[in-house]
């Protein structure tokens, strides 16, 4: 099953726009990672944000974590054509398990 | 560099058929993960190694599902009398564990996947 819930299911928006989406989890985490999916390829390691953190910079990239809402969103800022893909937040138990959500699946329009 | 590599990038097989996905992860990589990602889904766990021993496999569906990493570097997923619900995307990701780290603070690297269609 899936512990993470990504919103919205899916997102158009014109270059240039930024883009906000956002991930809801279960349980309590040590981290929170962000991955990208082009269509028919393997998943991207984008950002990783620690339980102790609430927000983190990378290039256009802001991911927050407010772990008392048990939620982050990723905000892609002058969003490009190439940022079309689906967008996975990510969390790890205690465990060796690693859990994603249901993704975001975001089309930049050109 | 070498990312992580599987083979083969598209399967059909009948059902009731065998089959075996293989995974190459980075040379180095320690950690080693197997995922199941039906369409428009994301990723859901089936097995995780660390170098040859599997360490859990909580997340494999039923026992056809069979995972094995025997030299502790290439790794091979094999489903046994494959049914049409096993049709799906398996992805292999490895992970880079430092010494007295944890790998949860680490990312993972993703193959780009193995196709599955079972007719």
């Amino acid at each position: 099953s899936q512990q993470g819930e990504e919103d919205p299911q899916a997102l158009s928006i014109q270059e240039g726009e930024n883009a906000t989406m956002n991930c809801s989890y279960k349980t309590s985490i040590n981290n929170l990672q962000w991955y990208r999916q082009n269509s028919g390829r393997g998943l991207v390691h984008l950002i990783l944000i620690r339980s102790n953190e609430r927000e983190k910079h990378s290039g256009r990239l802001r991911v927050t974590l407010d772990t008392s809402k048990k939620s982050s969103s990723l905000l892609i800022t002058a969003s490009r054509a190439a940022d079309t893909a689906s967008y996975f937040c990510a969390t790890p138990n205690t465990g060796n398990q690693f859990y994603f959500g249901t993704g975001t699946s975001l089309t930049v329009i050109p | 560099g070498a990312g992580v590599s599987q083979s083969p990038r598209y399967k059909v097989a009948k059902r009731g058929q065998d089959v075996a996905l293989r995974c190459d992860p980075i040379s180095g990589h320690v950690s080693l993960f197997w995922y199941q990602q039906a369409l428009g889904q994301g990723p859901e766990f089936l097995t995780y190694f660390q170098n040859e021993a599997q360490l859990d496999k909580s997340g494999l569906p039923s026992d056809r599902f069979f995972a094995e990493r025997p030299e502790g570097s290439v790794s091979t997923l094999k489903i046994q009398r494959t049914q049409q619900e096993d049709s799906a995307v398996y992805l292999c990701a490895s992970s880079f564990r430092p010494s007295g780290g944890r790998w949860v603070y680490n990312e993972q690297f993703f193959g780009p996947g193995t196709r599955l269609t079972v007719l």
